[in-house]
């Protein structure tokens, strides 16, 4: 079983829907979570990060982690084409001297004007 | 805002030749790390780097590679007798001292080996 899985899409919405992207991890040890956004050519900018189970908001992106199921999402409400990118979702565990991330495979997003 | 560089963007090299790829990590950040992402492959951790030291690395961090410090900016990941398969974005990333604080990345360095 992968560590950490993601549906590499692509997935397509029109402009203003929410979009929904998701990760699933079977490592219980990690404690941190992450996502990302890519686009081409482009290193990974950091999204959202958060360490508890539960929702966190910022602007148009919600990132939700349910720690019993191993399964942490990203919400992107009235999604724009400028959001169009690969999404990447990073997790790792708690180490004193720096933390490994440990990546999902992407999912690529299009939004359609 | 402030953020990660790297240079060069792109490196062509024939195979068996020694390469390396340089960094300037956030100013304030004490935390370093290369990341390799092969073509159409996930973003692999390669090697961190605290204190003028390793302190992690995976198994793909062999004997051919090897990361310093050289001065108080630059962080450099040095590849050693190049092979093909070593073709692929190789991005930095820093993070504030502070164990366990997000990273941010580079746009990385994109390695061609002929």
């Amino acid at each position: 079983q992968k560590e950490v899985e993601q549906d590499p899409g692509p997935l397509s919405v029109p402009e203003g829907a929410i979009v929904s992207l998701n990760c699933t991890y079977s490592n219980s040890a990690f404690q941190y979570f992450m996502w990302y956004r890519q686009y081409s050519r482009k290193g990974p900018e950091l999204l959202m990060y958060t360490y508890s189970s539960g929702n966190k908001e910022d602007g148009r992106f919600t990132a939700q982690v349910d720690k019993s199921s191993k399964y942490i999402s990203l919400f992107i409400r009235d999604s724009q084409p400028s959001d169009s990118a690969t999404y990447l979702c990073a997790m790792s565990v708690p180490n004193n001297a720096g933390n490994m991330l440990t990546f999902g495979g992407g999912t690529r997003l299009m939004v359609k004007p | 805002e402030p953020e990660v560089t790297q240079t060069p963007s792109h490196q062509v090299t024939q195979m068996g030749q020694e390469v390396i790829l340089r960094c300037v990590p956030i100013s304030n950040h004490l935390y370093f790390y290369w990341y390799r992402q092969i073509l159409g492959q996930k973003v692999e951790f390669l090697v961190s780097f605290y204190n003028n030291e390793i302190s992690e690395k995976s198994e793909i961090f062999d004997d051919q590679f090897s990361v310093e410090r050289p001065d108080g900016s630059n962080f450099t990941l040095k590849i050693r007798s190049t092979k093909l398969e070593d073709s692929a974005m190789y991005f930095c990333a820093s993070s504030v001292p502070r164990a366990n604080q997000p990273q941010h990345f580079g746009d990385g360095t994109r390695l061609s080996i002929l």
